[in-house]
């Protein structure tokens, strides 16, 4: 059971170039998220999939998309990268909307800079 | 909607001291209440879990967490601390159903040899 996975777990990406970060869970998670944590900014939400084929924004957004590709992975795509996407990117899932009782559960993470 | 306070920035302790970390919690019905952690460089880790039933809640590597409704208030806590609790401690309270899944801004925790 490896729980809740990212590919790559470092990136490093020029500023305008393109990239998706990979996530997959093998709990039979219904809902999926990606977060973004900076220093003294906490977790912030970007996106996540309350179930399969469905995806919304989260507190930020701007500059990301999104694919629920199946009820297992949850992809994150920055189209044309900035330095200010320079962050660590957590995927995480949970079996119910918002974590419900047993909360939510991390990958560990992508760490990714932009030059 | 749900939001989490955790008033401690930094907290150092000595090996083998107590903690407790301190959370509170706006809510208005009952809330879902979790504890994580976040060793350097990794994901977040489940300590524990609140959701019903007995106010005092057991988790992973020794921690335990009491849920007081009138304070609102779930803090952490261990009896006797080792170096590798040395971490980022986070608070997050969620709903079930709903997407609100509130983590606090984090306690880094220190510890002296």
């Amino acid at each position: 059971n490896a729980g809740v996975t990212q590919t790559p777990k470092f990136q490093v990406l020029k500023t305008g170039q393109s990239m998706t970060l990979q996530c997959a869970q093998d709990m039979n998670h219904n809902s999926m998220y990606w977060y973004r944590q900076d220093p003294g900014m906490g977790l912030r939400l970007i996106y996540y999939s309350a179930s399969e084929g469905t995806t919304d924004k989260g507190e930020v957004p701007n500059g990301y998309n999104v694919s629920r590709l199946n009820k297992r992975e949850f992809s994150l795509r920055l189209e044309s990268a900035a330095p200010s996407q320079t962050s660590v990117y957590f995927c995480a899932s949970s079996l119910a909307g918002g974590g419900g009782y047993n909360g939510q559960f991390f990958g560990p993470g992508t760490r990714l800079t932009v030059l | 909607a749900q939001s989490v306070t955790q008033p401690d920035i930094h907290i150092t302790v000595s090996e083998g001291a107590s903690l407790e970390l301190r959370c509170n919690y706006s809510y208005g019905a009952t809330p879902y209440l979790f504890w994580y952690v976040q060793s350097p460089g990794q994901g977040l880790q489940l300590l524990l879990k609140y959701f019903s039933g007995d106010t005092l809640v057991q988790g992973i590597k020794g921690f335990e967490a009491e849920f007081k409704r009138s304070q609102s208030s779930f803090n952490l806590r261990k009896p006797s601390v080792h170096w590798s609790d040395a971490a980022e401690y986070f608070c997050a309270v969620g709903a079930h159903g709903g997407q609100n899944f509130v983590f606090g801004p984090g306690t880094r925790l220190s510890v002296l040899p």
